[in-house]
């Protein structure tokens, strides 16, 4: 089974911390994601990769960088982390395609911000 | 563009009754259509996937959907609930040459004794 580690499982920081999640993936996959999970909004994707150092805008970007170094690697950065980011971040891998895949997901982390 | 609507943010059944979550979707392109299920404190897993084969799509632990292009909708229907089915319950669309996934908001489904 293919396999979705988020390095943590709750995390709080503080107002202008740089904070950093970390997505591994097991199965070699091309695509990996990261959504936030709101209450009453659904999953929102924040970025996406589909190859190695490449990334491209989700529909809410604003506030968050990604790096993918390696391929089984993905990371979110918020570069000074805000309130307004407090949420579940759930990262996603898929095996490749044009979005007919599906979508393998970590257990989430849990970001308070203080 | 794509989008999904899901009608009720939260449906409640009885112990065996029909389960019915709706959703309807927009795209400019032939969709592919998934439902998705997240129990308590677990990330979100694949229920079944419609990528323009059969309209009828089964999937797991009952559950089946229907695409219905005219209506532009992708209902899930499960005959006869289970207290095990408790969840949420996301539709998404993708479609075209475009990985984006585009969720719902999420349908919340208890299941009463």
């Amino acid at each position: 089974d293919v396999k979705v580690t988020q390095s943590s499982r709750y995390l709080v920081k503080r107002t202008g911390e740089k904070v950093f999640l970390e997505c591994v993936q097991d199965m070699d996959h091309e695509n990996m994601f990261w959504y936030r999970q709101d209450p009453g909004l659904g999953l929102r994707l924040i970025y996406f990769s589909y190859d190695v150092k490449m990334k491209e805008k989700g529909d809410i970007p604003e506030g968050y960088s990604v790096s993918r170094e390696k391929k089984e690697r993905f990371s979110l950065i918020l570069e000074s982390a805000s309130t307004n980011q407090t949420s579940m971040y759930l990262c996603a891998s898929s095996l490749g395609g044009f979005g007919e895949e599906k979508l393998f997901f970590g257990s989430g982390t849990q970001l308070s911000v203080l | 563009a794509q989008s999904v609507t899901q009608l009720g943010s939260h449906v409640s059944v009885s112990e065996g009754a029909l389960v019915l979550l709706r959703c309807n979707y927009s795209s400019s392109v032939p969709p592919y259509l998934f439902w998705y299920v997240q129990y308590p404190n677990q990330g979100l897993q694949l229920l079944l996937k419609y990528t323009s084969a059969a309209t009828l799509v089964k999937g797991i632990n009952g559950f089946e959907a229907e695409f219905k292009k005219s209506e532009t909708s992708f209902h899930l229907t499960k005959p006869s609930a289970h207290m095990s089915d408790a969840a949420e319950y996301f539709c998404a669309v993708s479609g075209g040459s475009n990985y984006k996934l585009t969720f719902g908001k999420g349908t919340l489904l208890t299941v009463n004794p």
